[in-house]
């Protein structure tokens, strides 16, 4: 079956643009996750949703960032006034439940870079 | 802050050799996972270990879980350019939803 998609796959902007990146999880997935990779690092916890729970923004970085998922499968991660500092790989991920230790599937990332 | 620290951050040996990555925390964690990730796409699982003291294996790959449920070793037999990647531990926190991964050993196997 299809696997988590991310559009679009690269996305170059200008300093004070805002963004939207996308995340379409596995049918059926209850859980969705983004993190922010940077260069040569490891993966950074953005949010989390689970159902219809509140969801988890503990990582969001700022203000600047927004997520939000719409009935419950497709995401959208916001960045207004985007900064040098936003430049990454930002991923999403699924998983069939809530919970961590659950195996989470990712997508092939969005790589952002603010000029 | 529950931190996962990785070493070596890099390596790169000749096909055929061994070696091992270490992933370590002053955190219990629940469980532990190892992912792999290649260029270009997003970390694909490898293995998740949950009791203290389990090993797993995986063909040429061998998990091993602490006792004390705060560190994890992976260790690769005869390695093989397609072992090649970036290799992340990943801790699920014992109270709530959040992963913390671990910054990553890159591996490269040289043929």
């Amino acid at each position: 079956g299809a696997g988590v998609s991310q559009s679009p796959s690269n996305k170059v902007t200008e300093k004070g643009k805002d963004v939207e990146l996308r995340c379409d999880p596995i049918s059926g997935h209850t859980a969705l996750y983004w993190y922010r990779q940077s260069l040569g690092q490891g993966l950074e916890f953005l949010i989390y949703f689970q159902g219809n729970s509140a969801p988890d923004k503990s990582g969001l970085p700022s203000d600047r960032f927004s997520a939000e998922r719409t009935g419950g499968s497709v995401s959208t991660l916001t960045i207004q006034r985007t900064q040098q500092e936003d430049s990454a790989v930002y991923l999403c991920a699924s998983s069939s439940s809530g919970g961590a230790g659950l195996e989470q599937y990712f997508g092939p990332g969005t790589r952002l870079t603010v000029t | 802050t529950q931190l996962l620290e990785q070493s070596p951050q890099f390596l790169s040996i000749q096909e055929g050799e061994n070696l091992t990555v270490y992933c370590n925390s002053s955190s219990v964690f629940s469980s532990l996972q190892w992912y792999r990730q290649e260029p270009g796409e997003g970390p694909v699982l490898l293995v998740t270990v949950v009791t203290g003291g389990e090993v797993k294996k995986l063909k040429r790959l061998t998990f091993q879980f602490g006792d004390a449920r705060k560190d994890s070793s992976l260790h690769i037999t005869a390695a093989q350019p397609g072992d090649t990647g970036l290799y992340l531990c990943a801790g699920a926190a014992p109270v709530g939803f959040k992963t913390i991964f671990g910054a990553g050993t890159r591996l490269f196997v040289k043929a």
